[in-house]
């Protein structure tokens, strides 16, 4: 079955950056998008950016441009998604999703909680 | 940016009742070429990451009680909860995969009444 298995919650000290990553399995990686998504403490859903596992390709949501990069090891079936410059704002659960090309998220992981704190 | 709003943000509904919520997008979402319309429905329960429930504006995900209905076309849309269980208390999202960035609405808590 279809599973995106992210990675153990994190806290960081503003400034410092963060890693987590996204491991899909039980079906053809570079075969559907990852998109990544955050969601604040009582909030809404916000949509970060997508990479193509195919080719690596990346687009962001201008917001996030500078701060966030998706990048993906095929060899593993993981994406990995970079932040830096954390601030106290970006304390939040994030999420993995998948989707073929112009299509709903399909799968979701099961989310990280980064907390970021002094 | 596409802009997606929900309303009402919050309703309560009596098990075995009808839930309707309903989804506005700021442009239309239909693509002309294929006469499809852009737009899903999630559901997040609590703890939970969501759950694609709808796509297409009305087509079901695998699995998904027919209870769960969705309409709709262009810039307006409907996710119908027939009868209402003890188990769809939770938050529904619609979402937009029309244009880049991929939008969602603010979310409607559903509880029971």
């Amino acid at each position: 079955q279809v599973q995106l298995k992210q990675s153990g919650a994190e806290v960081k000290k503003p400034g410092a950056s963060v890693m987590l990553s996204c491991e899909a399995s039980g079906y053809t990686f570079t075969s559907y998008y990852i998109h990544w998504m955050r969601q604040a403490p009582g909030q809404g859903l916000e949509w970060m950016g997508i990479i193509n596992p195919s080719g690596g390709g990346t687009s962001y949501a201008q917001k996030f441009q500078d701060r966030v990069t998706l990048t993906r090891d095929t060899s593993t079936s993981t994406v990995f998604m970079e932040m830096s410059s954390l601030r106290s704002e970006d304390t939040a659960v994030y999420y993995c999703a998948n989707s073929e090309t112009s299509g709903p998220f399909d799968y979701w992981g099961q989310g990280t909680l980064v907390t970021v704190s002094s | 940016d596409i802009v997606m709003t929900q309303s009402p943000d919050s309703l309560a509904v009596s098990l075995g009742e009808r839930a309707t919520i309903n989804c506005k997008s700021s442009q239309s979402i239909l693509y002309s070429s294929n006469n499809k319309n852009y737009l899903a429905w999630y559901q997040q329960r609590a703890g939970q990451p969501p759950k694609l429930l709808i796509y297409w504006a009305s087509t079901r995900e695998s699995g998904v009680p027919d209870r769960f209905s969705g309409s709709g076309s262009a810039t307006d849309f409907t996710l119908t909860i027939t009868s209402l269980q003890a188990e769809d208390v939770a938050v529904y999202y619609c979402q937009q995969y029309f244009g880049t960035p991929p939008t969602f609405g603010q979310g409607t808590k559903v509880e029971i009444k």
